[in-house]
């Protein structure tokens, strides 16, 4: 059974603080993706990957960076957070070139005071 | 990216009614998925169709490519089938969601 973990699953900070989220998979997916997700609101795409070293900027990456140190892990850093970035935050995996195979994390959820 | 617009934004049905689920998408997608989000948060992949007409159980989606749009027909409902459905296309590795349709099923 394909696996994706996220870590921690609630989080509270504070403003100007430095949140890093993790996420593992078990999957040995190339890909990885970070997405938040507001109330009323579907999935936004933060910052995905397409391998170990590389980082892409989604639809929404300001304030946010990433970093992929191997095929497992995908990081989302928020350096300095804001209220703004209070939310659900979603971790993924999937498969180059077999696009229906994107299995996601549990989500995070963030509160930034 | 693309633009995707879901409707109805929500919708209640009694047990073993009928619902069907709209999809609109700004550009060709070369992959068409549908997940179901409970109302715990978790996201699971129902199917993926990015032509003409797919089954599963009881679900049926039909995807028009050329018209950027995909429904999603489910039969029969069950209490159990309450939560929020969200379309996404691809585009490339990459997936766009709209807000999906809050789905509740009162027996």
């Amino acid at each position: 059974e394909a696996a994706v973990t996220q870590s921690p699953r609630n989080k509270v900070a504070v403003t100007g603080g430095k949140v890093t989220l993790s996420c593992n998979q078990t999957n040995n997916h190339n890909n990885m993706y970070w997405y938040r997700q507001d109330t009323g609101h579907g999935l936004r795409l933060i910052h995905y990957s397409y391998g170990a070293g590389s980082t892409e900027k989604g639809d929404i990456p300001d304030g946010y960076k990433a970093s992929r140190p191997s095929q497992e892990n995908f990081s989302l850093i928020l350096e300095l957070a804001t209220p703004s970035q209070t939310s659900v935050y979603f971790c993924a995996s999937g498969e180059t070139g077999v696009q229906d195979t994107q299995y996601f994390g549990p989500g995070t959820r963030l509160l930034v005071l | 990216g693309q633009q995707v617009q879901q409707s109805p934004a929500s919708l209640v049905l009694q047990e073993g009614e009928n619902a069907e689920l709209q999809c609109n998408f700004s550009s060709t997608a070369t992959q068409l998925q549908w997940f179901y989000q409970s109302p715990g948060g978790s996201l699971v992949s129902l199917l993926s169709n990015p032509s003409g007409t797919k089954h599963t159980g009881r679900l049926t989606s039909t995807t028009v490519t050329k018209e950027r749009r995909s429904s999603l027909h489910i039969s029969s409902s069950q209490t159990t089938d309450s939560g929020t459905y969200l379309c996404a296309p691809w585009d490339y590795n990459v997936l766009y969601f709209g807000s999906g349709t809050k789905l509740t099923v009162e027996p």
